[in-house]
């Protein structure tokens, strides 16, 4: 089975720039997740969403952040302008259900780097 | 709130040594405690899980056993290998109040030859 796919793999952009992460999450999967990943800050959940709708995005560090999910199998994080502080890694999360049992299933995450 | 402490890294072993990352927890509910793995240029994968207390998850020689009374779930390996070398996380899940699942700092091992 096909896991979490994401999009780009690396992304490399000035500063100000728009920048549009992608997500497909494991299909029948009902909550899907976004996390950056720093050295300093570790990992952070930055929104979730279940069955398409945003639930908590008390993460989103600004409101140059969005995300989206139009649909069950994709979602995107929008940086707009973005700033050299936001590179990271950016994960994308599925689970099954939100029973506290399940785990999460990880993509290979987008290096974000903004000059 | 709820929290997760594991021990700082990296972690430096020879290999076949034996691999103890310690993690600590503090939860209102009752969580699910859970190991993953971070490869280099990879994301985190499940690595092992325990959904109640004495519970022990297993997997790949890794092993971590639910201990309420201490409130741990330390990860154990009697014998590493260099493909060992990774990053890894302690996490708890716990829904009380809302969905939640909260991911230790990490930490580093390396396994020399």
């Amino acid at each position: 089975d096909a896991g979490v796919i994401q999009s780009p793999r690396h992304e490399v952009t000035e500063m100000g720039q728009e920048v549009t992460l992608r997500c497909k999450p494991i299909s029948g999967h009902d909550y899907l997740f976004w996390y950056r990943q720093t050295m300093m800050r570790g990992l952070e959940l930055l929104i979730y969403f279940n069955n398409n709708v945003p639930i908590d995005d008390s993460g989103m560090p600004e409101d140059r952040f969005s995300a989206k999910m139009p649909n069950a199998s994709f979602s995107t994080l929008k940086i707009q302008p973005s700033e050299p502080r936001d590179s990271a890694v950016y994960f994308c999360a599925s689970s099954q259900t939100g029973d506290s049992n399940q785990p999460q299933h990880f993509g290979d995450g987008t290096r974000l780097s903004i000059l | 709130g709820d929290s997760v402490t594991q021990m700082e890294g990296p972690v430096t072993l020879s290999e076949e040594a034996f691999l103890t990352i310690n993690c600590t927890y503090t939860a209102t509910g009752y969580p699910s405690l859970f190991w993953y793995v971070q490869y280099p240029g990879e994301g985190l994968q499940l690595l092992l899980k325990a959904t109640k207390a004495d519970d022990k998850g297993s997997n790949k020689g890794f092993e971590a056993t639910y201990r309420k009374e201490t409130t741990s779930f330390h990860l154990e390996k009697g014998s590493v290998q260099v493909s060992d070398s990774a990053v890894y996380f302690c996490a708890l899940s716990d829904n009380t109040g809302g969905f939640k699942t909260i991911f230790g700092a990490g930490t580093r091992l390396f396994v020399k030859a």
